[in-house]
């Protein structure tokens, strides 16, 4: 199994600010990795997906990066509603997706 | 528009089958390409997949759970039903349905989810 490892586990910052999620996987998962968002209550929310492209209609202050076993989510810009925990996934080992467990992004 | 819905029981007792019910429009799983998955989050914790369903009715299960699920369609219907048996308090979560588009300039993860029903297993 491949095991995702998100940090840092809660990330504190305020709106306007620059937020970087990381996740890194056990072994090589190529390109094939998502991110999505969790706000509470609510159904995860698609973000990115094979690491750098952004879903529909998601806004242009979100990004990823990276390749193999390293990746980063980037929110260039905080608003208000982009507070919430933030998942990592891979689907490189099809059909054994697996997510990581999470990095909270909260208000300073 | 897509839109999934999940259904089932809130409350099953341990030792007894839960069966899970996905009811969606706006895509057919009939069509090729299209699939929908089961994932689950106990409370305040992550999110595991669980089993997969795809357009051709091949079936796919999480290696760990997989003696425990079943994964079907009814396309007329446009519902996926998961069973999982022997139901532990360790399985209390939300149950999600979600789709996923497969092949060349589709997303492959899974792009609409349901709202999630919470499952509590309890005497």
């Amino acid at each position: 199994e491949i095991v995702l490892t998100q940090s840092p586990a809660t990330l504190s910052l305020s709106p306007g600010e620059r937020a970087t999620l990381s996740c890194r996987a056990s072994q090589s998962v190529s390109s094939y990795l998502a991110w999505y968002q969790q706000k509470p209550g609510q159904a995860p929310r698609l973000l990115i997906y094979d690491a750098s492209n952004r879903a529909t209609g998601i806004p242009a202050r979100f990004s990823g990066s990276g390749s193999g076993t390293d990746f980063t989510l980037t929110i260039s810009s905080l608003e208000p509603e982009d507070f919430a925990v933030y998942y990592c996934q891979q689907r490189s080992n099809w059909p054994q997706y697996t997510f990581g467990q999470g990095t909270k992004l909260e208000i300073k | 528009q897509v839109t999934l819905r999940e259904s089932g029981p809130a409350l099953v007792k341990p030792t007894q089958t839960l069966t899970l019910t996905c009811t969606f429009s706006g895509f057919s799983l009939s069509t090729s390409g299209m699939c929908v998955s089961w994932i689950r989050q106990p409370p305040g914790k992550a999110l595991e997949w669980l089993a997969l369903i795809d357009w051709d009715d091949d079936k796919y299960y999480s290696t760990s759970l997989k003696t425990r699920l079943t994964i079907s369609k009814d396309t007329s219907k446009n519902q996926v039903v998961l069973t999982m048996t022997n139901m532990d308090p360790v399985d209390t979560a939300t149950y999600y349905c979600a789709r996923m588009a497969s092949g060349s300039g589709r997303s492959n993860n899974f792009d609409y989810w349901g709202q999630g029903t919470l499952v509590t297993v309890s005497s």
